[in-house]
């Protein structure tokens, strides 16, 4: 069964700073990982979507990266801004019947 | 991307009574829905997922009695807590997709049971 796992938990920085979110999952035969954002009390807005194929995947100041191999994705948030501050989810998709397993998130607050 | 919505988005209710949360596709047809549950701080945890026209498949732990799943269109699926308790106070998020396609999700349903 696929378990995944975001670390850390919370995350405080100041404006400006780029950060890397880690994200790990433990069976490899994905489908695809995708990046999600969740404002509190909000539903899940995606981010970047990942194949199993690729290796990385950029949408502006964000980029992800995919180490099947090795169970591990990174997002990485350029120049951070207070706008940026909302908990990120990642999410394994597997092979069979398309469904995804969440990490915990990580909390991500930035302060201006 | 895709727009699905969920109706209401936020309800209270008294213990006993049975709460009706409807999730919709709104510009494309969504053969499969998902029902997820979130604890505050908490991550999704999947509860049922749904094809138009079959039975819901639950998850492990998931009460279906407690739970009723219906998806009888493209475009519309609806989760019923019955007889909610306060325990059952959440917030519950619905996702849909057509064919293998990307899931879109919805912007949840705050219950809460007094």
């Amino acid at each position: 069964k696929q378990e995944v796992t975001q670390i850390p938990a919370a995350l405080s920085v100041p404006e400006g700073e780029n950060l890397v979110l880690n994200c790990s999952f433990t069976d490899s035969a994905i489908y695809n990982l995708q990046w999600f954002r969740q404002d509190p009390g909000k539903g899940l807005t995606s981010l970047l979507l990942i194949q199993s194929s690729q290796r990385e995947q950029t949408s502006g100041r964000l980029n992800a990266s995919l180490d099947k191999s090795s169970g591990r994705s990174t997002l990485y948030i350029a120049a951070s801004q207070p706008g940026d501050s909302a908990t990120y989810l990642c999410a394994a998709n597997n092979n069979a019947g398309n469904m995804l397993t969440f990490g915990g998130g990580t909390r991500l607050m930035v302060k201006p | 991307g895709a727009v699905v919505s969920q109706h209401p988005s936020r309800v209270i209710c008294k213990s006993g009574t049975s709460v009706k949360i409807e999730c919709r596709s709104l510009d494309f047809q969504a053969t499969t829905m998902f029902w997820y549950r979130q604890f505050p701080k908490k991550s999704l945890m999947l509860m049922a997922t749904s094809n138009e026209g079959s039975k819901a498949t639950y998850e492990q732990g998931v009460e279906k009695d407690k739970f009723l799943i219906n998806h009888a269109s493209l475009t519309l699926s609806t989760l019923t807590v019955t007889s909610a308790h306060p325990e059952d106070s959440s917030f519950y998020i619905c996702s849909a997709r057509e064919g293998h396609n990307e899931q879109f999700f919805g912007p949840g349903t705050r219950l809460t049971v007094l």
